[in-house]
């Protein structure tokens, strides 16, 4: 039972590097999430994607891209990561009571 | 404004001793509230769910309470122990399966 499963825990980027955060989910859940949570601000939500073939923006969606790959597979892109955008990332997908499941989370760092 | 706020930020207690935790809330129209826990390093765990109908709710040596008229639910830990240690999140879910998520209360138990 893995549940959510991220990819890395950690990642240190350069200013303008471009990554990809994987996330994969066994638990057939349609819903899936990306938050990012900093100090004193919570979780907030990055984009989320309701079903396989939809994404949408959530509260903080500048600077990054998603693609639900299939029902399973949900990434994050940052196309040109900046200082910013240090922070530590959740995926996250919910069943039909929108009970959350999170990953295990990626501490990225960017200088 | 945050429509979760969550108090006190922090607190710290010795193990034994019992704690609650508030969360007050401003979203509409309710559907349920969820408590997280979150261990240092690792992503949010679901605590309990609180629907409209439910004023009291037991999960071990946590219990949570919710007043839906006045918007308040409280989660109260019973003979705290070193493993309560943790930032407990406060998610409310609203209109159409939106989440509003809490700061957290970070709680340090100390021997």
């Amino acid at each position: 039972n893995a549940g959510v499963t991220q990819t890395p825990k950690f990642q240190v980027l350069k200013t303008g590097q471009s990554m990809t955060l994987q996330c994969a989910q066994d638990m057939n859940h349609n819903s899936m999430y990306w938050y990012r949570q900093d100090p004193g601000m919570g979780l907030r939500l990055i984009y989320y994607s309701a079903s396989e073939g939809t994404t949408d923006k959530g509260e903080v969606p500048n600077g990054y891209n998603v693609s639900r790959l299939n029902k399973r597979e949900f990434s994050l892109r940052l196309e040109s990561a900046a200082p910013s955008q240090t922070s530590v990332y959740f995926c996250a997908s919910s069943d039909r009571t929108e009970k959350l499941f999170f990953g295990s989370g990626t501490q990225l760092s960017v200088l | 404004k945050n429509q979760v706020e969550q108090s006190p930020q922090s607190l710290i207690i010795l193990e034994g001793k019992n704690c609650t935790l508030q969360c007050n809330y401003t979203v509409s129209p309710f559907s349920n509230l969820r408590w997280y826990k979150q261990d240092t390093g690792r992503g949010p765990v679901s605590l309990t769910i609180m629907t409209f109908s439910e004023n009291t709710k037991s999960n071990g040596r946590y219990t949570a309470t919710l007043d839906a008229d006045t918007k308040q639910s409280s989660l109260h830990i019973t003979a705290s122990q070193l493993s309560d240690s943790a930032s407990y999140i406060c998610v409310v879910t609203y209109g159409n399966n939106r989440l509003a998520f809490g700061k957290g209360n970070q709680v340090v138990v100390i021997p």
